[in-house]
């Protein structure tokens, strides 16, 4: 079975910071694939990025990067100079190859939502 | 439009009552899902379909079912809702099953 977990329930920071949001997953497929997606108050999910299991390099997209470490299980996002349009909720997600009793569905964290003040 | 679709938006519904949410999507995608979101809990796949014509139960289908007649719709029934499914429902959609998922806008319900 898979697992994600997002030990960061809340996090506030003050406009400009940087931050970082932690995601540790379980599984025991060596093929899978990370997600990371962002809910803001408005309600829907918008997708940001997916990694497969056989590429730790890390990546970068103006102010967001994410840092994949298999040898940690971990997939965190950081947020440089952070934004008041960064508030959100952000879900960090697994997915495995479809075959045997996978299906390919995502499993989510829990989720951590950020708090941007100005 | 490209995208998904939900409908409605949001529904107040009476205990025992019969309903169906909609899903549309136009991105002639193969794979479609239906997820429930509750506070605490992120999402969980209550079913999918990986092709027109077949489905599958996910982590919480108890209460639910699905058809998939054809490739761009997914409705969702809840034959006999009860209060424990309130719930914002979401739609999703990949080319393949462990594509990427591409959400619609949610559908909010409340179960009285």
């Amino acid at each position: 079975a898979q697992k994600v977990t997002q030990a960061q329930t809340e996090i506030s920071v003050v406009e400009k910071e940087d931050v970082t949001l932690d995601c540790v997953y379980e599984t025991r497929d060596t093929t899978y694939y990370l997600f990371w997606y962002k809910q803001p108050p408005s309600g829907e999910l918008v997708f940001l990025i997916r990694r497969n299991s056989f590429d730790e390099q890390n990546e970068i997209s103006g102010r967001y990067s994410w840092n994949f470490q298999k040898s940690t299980s971990s997939f965190n996002f950081t947020i440089t100079a952070s934004q008041v349009v960064d508030s959100a909720v952000y879900f960090c997600a697994l997915s495995v190859v479809p075959g045997g009793t996978s299906y390919g569905k995502l499993t989510f964290g829990q989720g951590t939502i950020l708090t941007v003040h100005p | 439009i490209a995208g998904i679709t939900q409908a409605p938006t949001s529904q107040i519904l009476a205990a025992g009552r019969r309903m169906t949410l909609r899903c549309t999507q136009d991105m002639r995608h193969n794979a479609m899902y239906w997820y429930r979101q509750d506070l605490g809990l992120g999402l969980r796949l209550i079913h999918y379909s990986n092709t027109a014509g077949t489905t599958g139960k996910g982590e919480v289908p108890d209460g639910y079912s699905v058809s998939r007649a054809n490739t761009d719709d997914f409705p969702l029934t809840l034959a006999s809702a009860v209060p424990s499914q309130t719930s914002v429902y979401f739609c999703a959609s990949s080319p393949e099953l462990s594509d990427t998922q591409y959400f619609g806008p949610g559908t909010r319900l409340t179960v009285l």
